[in-house]
């Protein structure tokens, strides 16, 4: 199975920072993956899909990019509403569609 | 509006099992899939598997293969998710989720607000 690594797993930023999150891949996985976002006792919410594409709705202060074996997800401008946790996902259908262990962005 | 609702939770006992469903609404229900993925309390996401609700076919991860079997009833728009044999450490929010399948690639764009599960002796 693909392995996918988050770092930092936990990150601790003001309004306004720039965040950026990387996921990286056990193997090569194209640009076959995406990007949720959880907050507590809540679902999880697409925000992008085959890495960059970002979902309808979701704020533009919200980018990914990346190829291959590393991703990242970056906030150009943290909002309150954003502090949450992070996950990446596989998404090739072919595969077990594997989940990153998470990051938690907390307030500093 | 397109929406998921789950079941209500459920305790169960080691070795029992259990049905989660999880009715759609406000789409086509057979244009897409429905993948399940849960969360063990304090834990990440660990995806389950998915099914067609076109023509059935299933992906399960491999560590439930045995274990979990995912179905659905066109009729009423219905996605099940039964896992037997259950165990201490099947106690999880299980999630539904619709996934979108295209060109290989496949995405769960709305979600379900998550079944309880608990299993205790």
């Amino acid at each position: 199975d693909i392995q996918l690594t988050q770092s930092p797993s936990f990150l601790s930023a003001s309004v306004g920072d720039r965040v950026t999150i990387t996921c990286r891949a056990s193997q090569g996985i194209s640009s076959y993956l995406a990007w949720y976002q959880q907050k507590p006792g809540k679902a999880p919410k697409l925000l992008i899909y085959a890495a960059s594409t970002l979902q309808s709705g979701v704020p533009s202060r919200f980018s990914g990019s990346g190829s291959g074996t590393e991703f990242t997800l970056t906030i150009s401008s943290l909002q309150p509403e954003d502090f949450a946790t992070y996950y990446c996902q596989q998404l090739n259908s072919y595969l077990p569609l594997t989940f990153g262990g998470g990051t938690k962005v907390e307030i500093k | 509006q397109v929406q998921l609702v789950q079941s209500g939770a459920e305790v169960k006992k080691p070795g029992a099992s259990v049905k989660v469903s999880c009715k759609a609404s406000g789409y086509t229900f057979t244009s897409y899939g429905i993948s399940w993925v849960r969360q063990a309390p304090g834990q990440g996401l660990e995806w389950m598997g998915w099914i067609s609700a076109y023509n059935g076919n299933t992906n399960y991860a491999q560590k439930l293969q045995g274990r979990v079997t995912m179905t659905t009833d066109t009729s009423t728009s219905t996605a099940y998710m039964e896992l037997r044999s259950l165990r201490s450490d099947d106690t999880a929010v299980y999630y539904c989720a619709r996934g979108i399948a295209a060109a290989g690639l496949y995405y769960m764009d709305v979600w379900g607000k998550g079944t309880t599960v608990t299993v205790s002796s």
